[in-house]
């Protein structure tokens, strides 16, 4: 398997620009978490999808922030417009069904850099 | 709400030394408990789990953790660290199999020759 894939590793963009952040989860997982990473603010949880469904929105900081599961197999995060205080590395998880103690496989992050 | 509490931000052991992380946990029935190593410029990656049974569980690269009740603990220990387990690690903390986790700050490892 090849794992939770991120796309773009790197992302530099300029204060106001739309960012799009991608994730295809790994193959018969049905939930999908985005987290962002911040040396002030360590792990956050920014949305968890389950069954392509948004169960909890709460972690997203603010209007700017979007994000969308259209299929099991993908997923955006959406920042418009971008701020410097977005700069972070943002994280996509997925996870097998329930059933017993099934941990998130992490992708291997989007850094984000806003100027 | 469930939290995690990872006391110390770094910490600095020789090669060769036995290692404990420490993490406390807060959560009033029994919790879904993790931990996480991350390299540099590396997602996270799984070490170990403990849900029920046997409180000493045994994961990957010579790691181990302990729940403790009592404490409110579930501590990482590895009995002889390698320089490449320098990293950062989490732990984490689940109310139960269908929700999110909620991550501690991390411990930082930076083992010296």
């Amino acid at each position: 398997d090849a794992g939770v894939i991120q796309s773009p590793r790197h992302e530099v963009t300029e204060m106001g620009q739309e960012v799009t952040l991608r994730c295809k989860p790994i193959s018969g997982h049905n939930s999908l978490f985005w987290y962002r990473q911040t040396m002030m603010r360590g792990l956050e949880l920014l949305i968890y999808f389950n069954n392509n469904v948004p169960i909890d929105d709460s972690g997203m900081p603010e209007d700017r922030f979007s994000a969308k599961m259209p299929n099991a197999s993908f997923s955006t995060l959406k920042i418009q417009p971008s701020e410097p205080r977005d700069s972070a590395v943002y994280f996509c998880a997925s996870r097998p069904p329930a059933g017993g103690i099934n941990e998130q496989y992490f992708g291997p992050g989007t850094r984000l850099t806003v100027t | 709400a469930q939290s995690v509490t990872q006391p110390d931000i770094h910490i600095t052991v020789s090669e060769g030394a036995s290692l404990e992380l420490r993490c406390n946990y807060s959560y009033g029935a029994t919790p879904y408990l993790f931990w996480y190593v991350q390299s540099p410029g590396q997602g996270l990656q799984l070490l170990l789990k403990y849900f029920s049974g046997d409180t000493l569980v045994q994961g990957i690269k010579g790691f181990e953790a302990e729940f403790k009740r009592s404490q409110s603990s579930f501590n990482l220990r590895k009995p002889s660290v390698h320089w490449s387990d320098a990293a950062e690690y989490f732990c984490a903390v689940g109310a139960n199999s269908g929700y999110a986790l909620n991550f501690g700050k991390g411990t930082s490892l930076l083992v010296t020759p």
